[in-house]
């Protein structure tokens, strides 16, 4: 069966500093990778998805970044924290055209 | 237009009612439409899921209804409990290689006991 970890489960940092969020998903190959933020008591905003290794689009201009360096693999990272990176950080997996499945989750506090 | 409206915000009902949460989506290149149910702390959990060429899905006590030619969807929850309270997402996906989902902004429902 598939799973997907992502961690750290929490994180606080102080602004300024640099973050690296890592998604893992196992039991499956070559999925699409999606990253999300949900802000405290919001909906979920898409960040980056990738349909491959290398291959990452930028949906929401913005202090982060990501990359895919291994098929299952998915890193968001950030040079400089800002207090409005605070939130919950998910990471989610699909096979191609089919369901799409969400991690636990990672918060990050920004202070 | 690529958005996916949701209603009522916020939903109180007591046990045993049957909460109805609704959807409405304005690009018709959509091809899947799901419903994730969200605790606190905790990620997106997919619930349910219906595609446009079937009219109503029930998978125990939630159902989706769908309606193509007004563009809307719904959850019902049948006879519903305290441990239903959360936060409920409906989405709709993208026919392109991405498959991203649009998600509505979310309901977050109580069952008073």
């Amino acid at each position: 069966s598939q799973t997907i970890h992502q961690w750290p489960a929490t994180l606080v940092q102080p602004v300024g500093s640099p973050l690296s969020l890592e998604c893992t998903v196992e039991g499956t190959s070559n999925p699409n990778l999606y990253w999300y933020r949900q802000a405290a008591g919001r909906g979920l905003q898409l960040l980056f998805y990738s349909v491959g290794i290398g291959q990452i689009s930028s949906e929401v201009p913005q202090n982060l970044s990501a990359s895919r360096p291994q098929d299952r693999q998915f890193i968001l990272s950030s040079k400089k924290l800002l207090l409005s990176d605070s939130g919950f950080y998910l990471c989610a997996w699909s096979v191609k055209g089919y369901e799409q499945y969400f991690g636990p989750g990672t918060r990050l506090t920004v202070t | 237009q690529q958005q996916v409206k949701q209603s009522p915000q916020s939903l109180i009902v007591q046990k045993g009612g049957i909460p109805i949460i609704n959807c409405a989506y304005e690009n018709t290149a959509f091809d899947y439409f799901p419903w994730y149910q969200q605790f606190p702390g905790k990620g997106p959990a997919l619930l349910i899921a219906i595609r446009p060429d079937v009219s109503e899905k029930k998978e125990g006590r939630f159902t989706i209804s769908f309606n193509k030619s007004a563009k809307q969807f719904s959850l019902h929850i049948m006879d519903s409990q305290p441990g239903d309270s959360a936060t409920y997402f409906c989405a709709a996906r993208k026919m392109d290689s991405s498959y991203k989902l649009i998600f509505g902004s979310g309901t977050r429902l109580l069952v008073r006991p």
